[in-house]
């Protein structure tokens, strides 16, 4: 069974500060989604991550696949207080089916 | 274009109902999925419709059914509520073959009293 682990699950940082959240997942994919969520909406698609070595920026926000580490990276740079929100990534549980596996999810709180 | 829409945004059911979600799919998607997402926790893939048909299925009883119609939107249905259903529900489309990724609904808050 395909599992989606976050880390860390909560994340209070100060601003300016940078830091990295952590995505493993237990079986082979190589589709790999970062979503945004803010408290009581939906989720807003942050990156899209389809082979090995994917790197993908926008704004402070950097992402990245290992598929041979099973592991992906969301990077965040010089944090502001916007960030703040829970952050999931998801994965395909078989390219191109779309039945997504999220992870726990990470809660980040950036400190003005 | 409208994206993927859901009605209603949100409901208060008593337990032992049962409820009906809607959801229209983006221009061009023909592929419908649905995720159950309670409080503090990620989104839980519950099924996927397509050609009007139940295509795959996640963990979920059978009070958790699903349709969907000729023009792509689907409806997700539960039955004998239980306090535990309580959960923003999402509603996902894609073009099978064609996207990348889904696109996903704003969602609706169901809440079991």
């Amino acid at each position: 069974e395909l599992k989606v682990e976050q880390n860390p699950l909560f994340l209070s940082m100060q601003e300016g500060k940078n830091y990295t959240i952590y995505c493993n997942y237990s079986t082979t994919s190589d589709r790999l989604y970062w979503y945004r969520q803010d408290p009581g909406k939906s989720l807003e698609s942050l990156f899209v991550l389809l082979s090995n070595g994917a790197v993908k920026q926008e704004g402070r926000l950097m992402a990245s696949l290992d598929t041979k580490a099973r592991l992906s990276t969301l990077h965040i740079t010089a944090a502001v207080h916007d960030l703040s929100a829970t952050y999931f990534c998801a994965v395909d549980k078989a390219s191109g089916t779309y039945k997504y596996i999220f992870g726990t999810g990470t809660r980040l709180k950036v400190l003005a | 274009d409208a994206g993927v829409t859901q009605s209603p945004t949100h409901l208060i059911k008593t337990r032992g109902q049962q409820v009906t979600l809607r959801c229209s799919p983006k221009s061009g998607h023909d592929t419908v999925s649905w995720y159950q997402q309670a409080l503090g926790q990620g989104p839980q893939f519950i099924f996927q419709y397509y050609e009007e048909e139940e295509r795959q299925r996640g963990n979920f009883p059978d009070r958790f059914s699903g349709h969907q119609f000729p023009n792509y939107s689907s409806e997700l249905n539960v039955n004998a509520l239980l306090l535990g259903d309580s959960a923003l529900y999402l509603c996902a489309s894609t073009g099978l073959g064609q996207d990348t990724e889904a696109f996903f609904g704003q969602g609706t808050r169901l809440t079991v009293v």
